[in-house]
């Protein structure tokens, strides 16, 4: 298996501007999650999804943010409009289990800049 | 909710020596616990997971130790290499992924 895929793998972009990231889970795995990662908050969830279905997204910033999984082998992360404050490294990762059990597989992430 | 802290934040130890980094959480009921590791510029790797009803997991020159009544995990590296300088992480699942911030550790040749 080629493990999580993201695309792309760098986005430089300007405030205002729409960005979407994309996310292939593992094959089989029905368990899926956003994760944002910078220098000060370190890794924070931001949703998860189970068999295609958003479970939490309690930790999504704001309406800018919005997430879908339209079937189980792919989902977006869209910020409209992107805000300076946005840039950060956005990690998929997924598992077989959403209630814990087995192993979280990462993608290699997408490096987001807001300028 | 729940915390999770890892100490020390970095490490820098010469090669060959045995090394112990530690992971702590605050609410004790938890399915499980992984720890991971990120080499910079990519993604998360996980390295052990270690269920609630166990007290330690192997791989290799890895073991991971869990007590949870005491809201503890360690992270042990035998014969540290180069080849392991990364960030390690311990996340905490009790139906959250909660990730503690990392350790650095730097193994030097």
């Amino acid at each position: 298996d080629a493990g999580v895929i993201q695309s792309p793998r760098h986005e430089v972009t300007e405030m205002g501007q729409e960005v979407t990231l994309r996310c292939k889970p593992i094959s089989g795995h029905n368990s899926l999650f956003w994760y944002r990662q910078t220098m000060m908050r370190g890794l924070e969830l931001l949703i998860y999804f189970n068999n295609n279905v958003p479970i939490d997204d309690s930790g999504m910033p704001e309406d800018r943010f919005s997430a879908k999984m339209p079937n189980a082998s792919f989902s977006t992360l869209k910020i409209q409009p992107s805000e300076p404050r946005d840039s950060a490294v956005y990690f998929c990762a997924s598992s077989f289990s959403g209630t814990g059990g087995e192993k979280l597989f990462f993608g290699s992430g997408t490096q987001l800049s807001v300028l | 909710k729940q915390e999770v802290t890892q100490i020390p934040a970095a490490l820098s130890v010469p090669e060959g020596e045995n090394l112990v980094l530690n992971c702590s959480f605050t609410d004790s009921a938890i399915y499980n616990l992984q720890w991971f590791r990120q080499d910079p510029g990519k993604g998360l790797t996980s390295l052990l997971l270690i269920q609630s009803s166990q007290r330690e997991q192997t791989s290799g020159r890895l073991n991971a130790s869990l007590d949870k009544s005491s809201g503890r995990s360690t992270l042990y590296i035998a014969a540290s290499q180069p080849g392991d300088s990364a960030t390690y992480l311990c996340a905490v699942n009790d139906n959250m992924l909660t990730f503690g911030g990392g350790t650095r550790l730097m193994v030097k040749p």
